[in-house]
């Protein structure tokens, strides 16, 4: 299994402001997801991204895939109080079904 | 709407009494996870089937078993739960794509007494 470090670990932040979390390997993966978690819930898939290079904007939420798909960033512009949770990200490679997680990202953003 | 279905949402259970955990899914997705997740943090995988074809971690204790009688549901029995047991036991489910993106269900918050 391949590693995956995120960071940071716990983010707390006012209404308004931007946050960005960062997930970092020295693996290549085939994709890369991240999910936010809400607590008492299950992982929800926010994005997939496949290609080197690739952004995705979903509302206030930026996603980046590194050029050599090996790290991505999530930003995310005037958070929200509905931003606060869990946010993991997770690589697939190719050789098998099974994904890389990171050990996650704890966003509160406080109204 | 497709989606991953887990029952109960929440499940006390003694010490040592055997307990089932379900997860049925409208996808018709081919790979079926387990994982186990405690307080914040990631996901541990304990097995997937891809098919019929299980595959079980190295290091997912036997006291954690799983079938998967047809592509839709899949069952976690846990035969003798311990106090270390206790957590948020999540399924999951891909396409046949190697490295896909997984579909997770709400979770099973399991209690041990």
């Amino acid at each position: 299994t391949q590693l995956l470090e995120q960071s940071p670990q716990f983010l707390s932040i006012q209404e308004g402001e931007n946050l960005t979390v960062y997930c970092n390997s020295s693996s290549v993966f085939s994709s890369l997801q991240w999910y936010r978690q809400e607590p008492g819930e299950g992982p929800v898939l926010l994005v997939t991204v496949v290609t080197g290079g690739e952004v995705k904007k979903l509302k206030r939420l930026t996603f980046q895939f590194g050029d050599a798909r090996k790290d991505s960033s999530l930003h995310i512009t005037a958070a929200q109080p509905g931003d606060t949770g869990l946010y993991l990200c997770a690589g697939g490679a190719q050789v098998d079904y099974k994904l890389s997680f990171g050990a996650g990202t704890t966003v509160t953003v406080r109204a | 709407d497709a989606m991953v279905i887990q029952n109960p949402r929440y499940q006390v259970t003694q010490f040592g009494k055997p307990v089932t955990l379900s997860c049925s899914q409208t996808l018709n997705h081919n790979v079926m996870y387990w994982y186990q997740q405690k307080s914040s943090q990631a996901p541990k995988l304990l097995f997937h089937y891809y098919d019929k074809d299980f595959n079980n971690e190295a290091d997912t204790p036997d006291n954690f078993q799983s079938r998967r009688p047809n592509t839709s549901f899949c069952f976690l029995d846990i035969r003798s739960p311990g106090l270390g047991d206790a957590a948020m036991y999540l399924c999951a489910t891909s396409g046949s794509l190697a490295g896909g993106s997984q579909y997770f269900g709400p979770g099973t918050r399991l209690l041990v007494l």
